[in-house]
């Protein structure tokens, strides 16, 4: 069984780039089929998918964040990345990061961590 | 972008009711529509993918229905652990995966 777990700063300066990683384990994250996204949640609202990083590399970004957004994998550390530019607090929010099947559902979730933009 | 919408936005119901959720997409999105439950401090759960497959482990209470634009979450008989606040997704077209709002099921 997957674990998905969210690491980075908790506090971010506006303007500055957000860096959070997750650490997958219980699977390899280069296996066939499978995409590992990023979703946010701000406080005391909905959820908003992020992008996702494909096993074979490839990337997809919701078009509101595109311009911002990178996502990456570190096949070695069996873990990916996600970086998001000029933030402002309107990014604030619990960041979570996900695994999908071919189905693109996302039955596996991180616990999800706190990103508070603020100077 | 689809846009999903999700009613009522509470439902105040007792242990042992019966809860029907709804949600309705700006476009039709076929079967292609899951549930999640989220309880506060946790990550979301999937419940039902492809508008009416249980999700591994669901309990036989949680079922779904619908296609096209509108869907359905039914559970039979809530459960004290039920109460949360469930979300759709859309996996139809994209990008972006969207989600519902939310429906936040509570004791009434």
């Amino acid at each position: 069984q997957l674990q998905l777990q969210e690491s980075g700063s908790g506090l971010v300066k506006p303007s500055q780039t957000l860096s959070l990683t997750c650490a997958v384990s219980g699977g390899s994250i280069s296996s066939g089929g499978y995409s590992w996204s990023w979703i946010r949640q701000p406080p005391g609202k909905g959820l908003e998918w992020i992008g996702y990083i494909y096993h074979s590399g490839s990337t997809y970004y919701n078009p509101s964040l595109k311009s911002r957004v990178t996502i990456s994998v570190d096949r070695s550390k069996n873990q990916f990345s996600l970086k998001l530019s000029s933030v402002t607090a309107a990014d604030t929010a619990v960041y979570y990061c996900a695994s999908s099947g071919g189905d693109y559902y996302f039955d596996y979730w991180g616990q999800g961590t706190l990103v508070t933009v603020s100077s | 972008e689809i846009v999903l919408t999700q009613s009522p936005a509470t439902l105040s119901l007792s242990p042992g009711e019966r809860a029907t959720l709804s949600c309705r997409a700006s476009q039709s999105v076929s079967s292609y529509l899951a549930w999640y439950q989220q309880k506060p401090g946790q990550a979301p759960r999937l419940l039902i993918y492809d508008a009416s497959n249980r999700a591994t482990g669901i309990p036989a209470r949680f079922s779904g229905s619908g296609s096209g634009t509108d869907f359905t979450l039914t559970i039979s008989s809530l459960e004290p652990e039920d109460f949360a606040v469930y979300y759709c997704q859309q996996r139809s077209n994209w990008p972006p995966f969207s989600f519902g709002p939310g429906t936040k099921v509570d004791i009434k």
